[in-house]
């Protein structure tokens, strides 16, 4: 495709649901990164992939999120007994990955999935 | 489409004015800058970034300075239209760690 793409665009799950968040890349990109974007701050980050492995996951507020990247391409954000708490825009992101630190070619954000718990 | 902020600083500007946003960053090891552009409803979009070894870069329509003596980064919109009306950041990286965003500045453009 020609960018990122993100599904669903908006979920709404009742406290105590699991939710999946699925992320495709941009096809070739190594990188893949998932933040976190609260209303009216700026995006944080949760987790980041080079291929299939998570390199680093310093940023998931809890155990109750988990990512994975099983074949290096798409990743699925999921988080377990949702809280109020993470209502939330999740966006993801990809890049090239070509120059061996995580950060430091461009990243693509994708469009986000609007997370609202009740 | 969805808004990414209701209580951003808001900066509001005539069209066919310069515009200038202003960010402060944390840490001042930071060597890598971006400003994004984030309209309603999508994600971030890159405009410009700076390594810390320059003070000052230059994009299409854009510029953006670069003072590391009070950790301060700002970006110079020229001729702003009305396409420029979006949630402005900054973010800073430290040596390939993960990228540090701004709390995001609403430029809104007057006709």
């Amino acid at each position: 495709g020609a960018g990122v793409s993100q599904s669903p665009r908006y979920k709404v799950a009742k406290r105590g649901q699991d939710v999946a968040l699925r992320c495709d890349p941009i096809s070739g990109h190594v990188s893949l990164f998932w933040y976190q974007q609260a209303l009216g701050q700026g995006p944080e980050f949760l987790t980041y992939f080079q291929n299939e492995a998570q390199l680093d996951k310093s940023g998931l507020p809890s155990d109750r999120f988990f990512a994975e990247r099983p074949e290096g391409s798409v990743s699925t954000l999921k988080i377990q007994r949702t809280q109020q708490e993470d209502s939330a825009v999740y966006l993801c992101a990809s890049s090239l990955g070509l120059q061996g630190f995580a950060s430091v070619d461009e990243q693509y954000f994708g469009p986000g999935t609007r997370l609202t718990v009740t | 489409g969805e808004s990414v902020g209701l209580h951003l600083p808001t900066l509001s500007v005539q069209e066919g004015d310069n515009s200038i946003i202003n960010c402060a960053y944390s840490n001042s090891a930071s060597d890598y800058f971006i400003w994004y552009k984030q309209e309603s409803g999508k994600g971030p979009q890159f405009i410009i970034d700076i390594r810390s070894n320059m003070d000052k870069r230059q994009g299409q329509r854009v510029t953006v300075l670069l003072n590391k003596t009070v950790k301060h980064l700002s970006l110079q919109i020229a001729a702003t239209q009305p396409g420029d009306s979006a949630v402005y950041f900054c973010a800073e990286n430290f040596y390939g760690q993960n990228f540090v965003f701004g709390p995001g500045t609403r430029l809104s453009v007057l006709p």
